[in-house]
């Protein structure tokens, strides 16, 4: 079973640039969640996505950062302007039930930095 | 949201049998508590799951009181390679949305 992709693996942007990054989740997950994971931390939800609607985007800094999930299968999310602050990785997880105990499968991530 | 807490980091020797412990002591009724692993570069993995009493998986064993307050994460014999952070999150896994805190960051040594 292919697990969850994502891409590009690294960005070096400037500041106040835009830069998108993209996940494939494992086939038939309905469940897609997109983290942000600064160095020493924990991983922070920013959203996630039942199938193609948004259940959570609370965590999201919605000035600057979108995400979309079209046809209910892969998603980007953007960063435009980006700041020095967003400089984290940037996980994608997907998961096969939408209610009760699931388990996440994880991305590699792609790892950005704002100069 | 139910937040945990766990020792920031732990020293273990091979073979050794390692415990970590997390409080959550504002945990609902319907969150379960699961366990995460995650290795430099990657993205966490998916340990062990449990909502009372003893679950075990071939690689960890889970224990919670029956207050559930607590778990404890077991990891039986370690060996270098389970030199990782381990986070443990409290949550229905559903809609409700699973916090990650800083982990214990576990250091086995030869």
């Amino acid at each position: 079973e292919a697990g969850v992709a994502q891409s590009p693996r690294y960005k070096i942007i400037e500041k106040r640039q835009s830069v998108a990054f993209w996940c494939n989740p494992i086939s038939g997950h309905a469940t897609l969640y997109w983290y942000q994971q600064i160095l020493g931390q924990g991983p922070k939800l920013l959203i996630q996505f039942q199938n193609n609607g948004v259940v959570d985007d609370s965590q999201l800094p919605k000035d600057r950062f979108s995400a979309e999930r079209l046809k209910g299968v892969d998603s980007t999310l953007k960063i435009q302007p980006a700041k020095l602050e967003d400089s984290a990785v940037y996980l994608c997880a997907s998961s096969f039930l939408a209610g009760g105990p699931t388990e996440q499968f994880f991305g590699p991530g792609t790892r950005l930095t704002v100069l | 949201l139910a937040k945990t807490t766990q020792p920031i980091s732990m020293d273990s020797y091979e073979g050794q049998e390692v415990n970590i412990t997390c409080s959550h002591n504002n945990i609902a009724t319907n969150d379960y508590i699961t366990w995460y692993q995650q290795f430099p570069s990657q993205g966490p993995r998916f340990i062990i799951q449990g909502y009372k009493t003893k679950v075990t998986n071939e690689v960890a064993s889970l224990f919670i009181p029956a207050d559930r307050k607590s778990s404890t994460l077991s990891l039986p014999r370690v060996s270098l390679s389970d030199t990782a952070v381990y986070y443990c999150l409290v949550g229905d896994g559903g809609f409700q949305k699973l916090v990650f805190g800083t982990g214990t960051r576990l250091l086995v040594s030869p």
